[in-house]
């Protein structure tokens, strides 16, 4: 079974230092790993996936990732917060084959401090 | 706006009571989830339709059924309900598996 763990519920930057938020993923075979982040009362949002190719992959609103194979990590980046990135990020791993669905932590509520 | 459309986008219901969700994905789209976000499980996987077809089960209880229609979309319904069905109900749609999933707004359920 696939599994996906974020490890800190919370994390607080101030605006305009770097940001991480960190995610590790258990799953068979190549993993295709993604970030979402959801607003208050709103939807999930996709941010970036990887699913082959460069380790560093880019995404929405200035965010990266950066896949760890030997670490079965894929934390999330961003060089320079803002506060308007405060949200709710999950991350989610979905496996090469039979399990289509997305498996997502628990999700990571990231407050950026003005 | 992820194209992908929610109906209601809040629901009061009393305890017993069934009711249906409603889901329409984004143009072309095969694929339809739905997943359960609630304070103490998160974001639980339900059930995925393809094209008509169930392709996977999750969490889902006995109680819950869902089907996805001719047109592609989809309901979800939950009968005989608790207290603790109350939750935010996600439905997303892709296009293929080595897609992202684009998330519906949410309908929020409300069992009281």
């Amino acid at each position: 079974a696939q599994s996906v763990a974020q490890p800190e519920d919370q994390v607080n930057v101030a605006e305009g230092n770097p940001l991480t938020v960190k995610c590790t993923y258990s799953v068979s075979g190549n993993p295709y790993l993604f970030w979402y982040v959801q607003y208050p009362n709103r939807g999930l949002q996709f941010l970036l996936k990887y699913i082959t190719g460069d380790n560093l992959v880019k995404g929405s609103y200035g965010f990266e990732a950066e896949f760890n194979k030997s670490q079965t990590s894929f934390h999330l980046k961003k060089p320079s917060a803002l506060v308007s990135d405060s949200a709710l990020y999950f991350c989610a791993v979905r496996g090469p084959w039979d399990a289509r669905q997305l498996t997502f932590g628990s999700g990571t509520q990231l407050t950026v401090l003005p | 706006d992820s194209g992908v459309t929610q109906t209601p986008k809040h629901l009061i219901t009393a305890t017993g009571q069934r009711v249906t969700l409603r889901c329409s994905p984004r143009s072309g789209d095969l694929s339809v989830y739905w997943y359960q976000q609630s304070l103490d499980q998160g974001l639980q996987f339900l059930i995925q339709y393809y094209n008509g077809e169930e392709r996977a089960k999750g969490n889902i209880l006995e109680r819950f059924s869902a089907q996805q229609f001719p047109d592609l979309h989809s309901e979800l319904n939950l009968s005989s309900l608790e207290l603790g069905d109350s939750a935010l109900y996600f439905c997303a749609s892709s296009p293929g598996i080595n897609t992202e999933a684009f998330f519906g707004q949410g309908t929020r359920l409300t069992v009281v």
